[in-house]
């Protein structure tokens, strides 16, 4: 069974601008969730998604946000990009909604804003 | 929000046990315990996941304090495969809160 995949895998944007970056869950998966990786903050939960839902939100200004296809395919969209942004985006899946589920994590797209 | 505490990094010998610590003195009734390892350049993997009682599985062992204070992930027999960052987690409702981690350095 293919793992979680992220697209692009390595990304530059400049200030301002704004990404898009996509995830595809493992195959019969529902649940997508989005984190953000940096050095300073380490990993911190952005949003997740169920059955084209948000569930829950993470503490992040509205410049970020997501959505989920029928396909339960996910993509996260950064609007108006700051230095700060510059993280490795990391994208889990599970079967069902749900903090307690296992939660399989693909390798994350770097992005890098100059 | 739900917090943990973790050493920054540990040493251990190869094939010997290894004992990661983390504290959650805040954590609440239905917070369940994660652990998740990262190796360079991947995404994090699962390792294991308890609510009240210790859970063995064929990567690890949990051993959950009585009071769920604090949770002790057990490496039987440290590899060098098991060199990663150790991130300890409380999941409250939907959404997870990871540590800082434990950067783990297995001597051969």
């Amino acid at each position: 069974k293919a793992g979680v995949t992220q697209t692009p895998r390595y990304l530059i944007k400049t200030r301002g601008q704004q990404v898009t970056l996509s995830c595809s869950p493992i195959s019969g998966h529902r649940s997508v969730s989005w984190y953000q990786q940096t050095p300073g903050q380490g990993l911190q939960f952005l949003f997740e998604y169920f059955s084209e839902t948000q569930r829950n939100k993470g503490n992040f200004p509205g410049r970020f946000s997501g959505r989920q296809f029928s396909n339960s395919r996910s993509e996260m969209n950064v609007s108006t990009l700051e230095l700060g942004d510059s993280a490795l985006y990391l994208c889990a899946s599970s079967f069902y909604e749900g903090s307690y589920n296992e939660q399989f994590f693909g390798p994350g797209t770097r992005l890098t804003v100059l | 929000d739900a917090k943990t505490t973790q050493p920054n990094s540990m040493e251990s010998n190869e094939e010997e046990p290894v004992h990661l610590p983390c504290n959650h003195s805040t954590i609440s009734g239905t917070d369940y315990i994660h652990w998740y390892r990262q190796l360079p350049s991947q995404g994090p993997e699962y390792v294991i996941h308890g609510l009240t009682s210790n859970v063995n599985n064929r990567m690890a062992s949990l051993a959950i304090a009585e009071d769920r204070k604090s949770s002790t992930l057990i490496l039987h027999r440290a590899t060098l495969r098991d060199a990663a960052v150790y991130y300890c987690i409380l999941s409250t409702g939907n959404q997870f809160y990871f540590g800082t981690g434990t950067s783990l350095t297995v001597i051969p």
